[in-house]
Parts: structure tokens; sequence; C-alpha cells
């Protein structure tokens, strides 16, 4: 079975600041990657994905992740944060074969002034 | 593309009492998920639907759960005998395998408060 941790439980960026965040996945073959993002209260939207070819993927918002077959990694990154930014953010992982994701518990973004 | 929608957002109930939410799919899609998100946590997995047959259920999903897309439109999730434990937001989202590329896009969710 398919699982994914986020090492980072709380994370705290000053404006303008990069950021990374970490995603590790356990799955036996190719998986289908996600980082998704959710607002107090709100939905998850989608930020990016990755399915195969490039491993370096851009998404929306300005961030971009790269997959890491080697490391089983699937790291967010954005080169400067915004207020805006501030939210909670999950990495999913889809078996290629199947349809239900599997999300790990989130990171959390502040971003300071 | 009017996204995923759900209905309520909100619902307070009272333990013992049975609720139900309903998640209108992106139109074009045929595959529609349901989640659980508790606090702190990353939402869980509890059933998924292609068109009206429901293919897989989690463990999650008790028998107090149970969930229907009749028509492979809109589904339905009724929570029998609502326990305190059962607090938590239920997402909806919905995908379209036959792009080979099963992203799911997710609605706003039900918040679940039972007192």
């Amino acid at each position: 079975a398919q699982s994914v941790t986020q090492p980072d439980i709380h994370i705290t960026v000053s404006e303008g600041a990069s950021l990374e965040l970490r995603c590790n996945y356990s799955y036996g073959a190719t998986p289908y990657l996600f980082w998704y993002v959710q607002s107090p209260g709100q939905g998850l939207q989608l930020l990016l994905k990755y399915f195969s070819g490039d491993t370096l993927v851009q998404g929306i918002k300005g961030f971009e992740a790269e997959f890491k077959r080697s490391q089983s990694s699937f790291n967010l990154r954005k080169p400067s944060v915004h207020w805006s930014d501030a939210a909670e953010y999950f990495c999913a992982v889809v078996a290629s074969n199947a349809g239900k994701s599997t999300f790990g518990d989130g990171t959390t973004l502040t971003v300071k002034p | 593309d009017t996204g995923v929608s759900q209905d309520p957002r909100h619902k307070i109930t009272k333990r013992g009492q049975n609720v139900t939410f309903r998640c209108d799919p992106i139109s074009e899609h045929n595959r529609l998920y349901w989640y659980r998100q508790t606090l702190g946590q990353g939402p869980e997995f509890l059933t998924y639907f292609q068109n009206e047959a429901q293919l897989e259920k989690s463990r999650l999903l008790s028998d107090r759960f149970s969930a229907e897309r009749p028509k492979g439109s809109f589904s339905t999730l009724e929570i029998q005998r609502t326990e305190q434990g059962d607090s938590a937001m239920y997402l909806c989202a919905s995908s379209s395998p036959g792009q080979s590329t099963d992203t799911q896009y997710f609605g706003p969710g039900t918040r679940l408060t039972v007192l």
C-alpha cells in the first residue's frame, strides 16, 4: 500500500524568502504525485502534478516540484513566498492503476512580514 | 466548468441523528470520491464511484455510512446514528480517468459537527 510522509508539521518563512516543503512517498511502482494547498475551512486546490516525463514540474502560483525516484521524494519549492501563500500544503500519491489518493498529514506554512 | 460543489457547507447535529451530504461533480467527470478530514490530518479515503458503480470502500466506512450515486451524476453520503467521532470535514472530489491523468478536483467540503 502506498503512503506519504511530510516530515515538517509547521514551517515559518519570511516574505520574499525561498521555500521548500518536503514529501516522501512509498509505492512500489511509478506513482502519480500531487501537491495541494488548503486555506482554513476550504477544500483542496491543486498546485501541480507529476505523472511521467520531466522530473521538474511547474505549477500555479509560482510553485514547482521535483520528482526524485532515488530518494522517493517530491519536494515543493517556491523561490520567493508571498504572504498569501500562508496555508496548509498536502502531498498526495495515487497508485497508477487505482483512483484513490493517499495524503500526507500536511505542512502548515506561516509567512512572516 | 463550475467545479465540484457540496451541500451543505456546514452541518451541526446532535448525536444519534442521521445526516446526508450531497456532492455534484464536474459535469464530464465519471469518477467521484469521498474523503474525510479531521483536524491536523490529511484527507482519508472513504469510497469512490465510477459512474454509478461503487468500486472501493475503505475500512473507515463503517456500517453507519452509506454512499450512493444512483444515476452516475451527483452522489450522497449518509451517516446514520451520528457519533461525536464523526465530526470532521467531508470532502468530495471528481476526476476523468479517460484523460489518462486521473487528477482529482476537490469541492469546498461539508463541515460536520456532532454535539
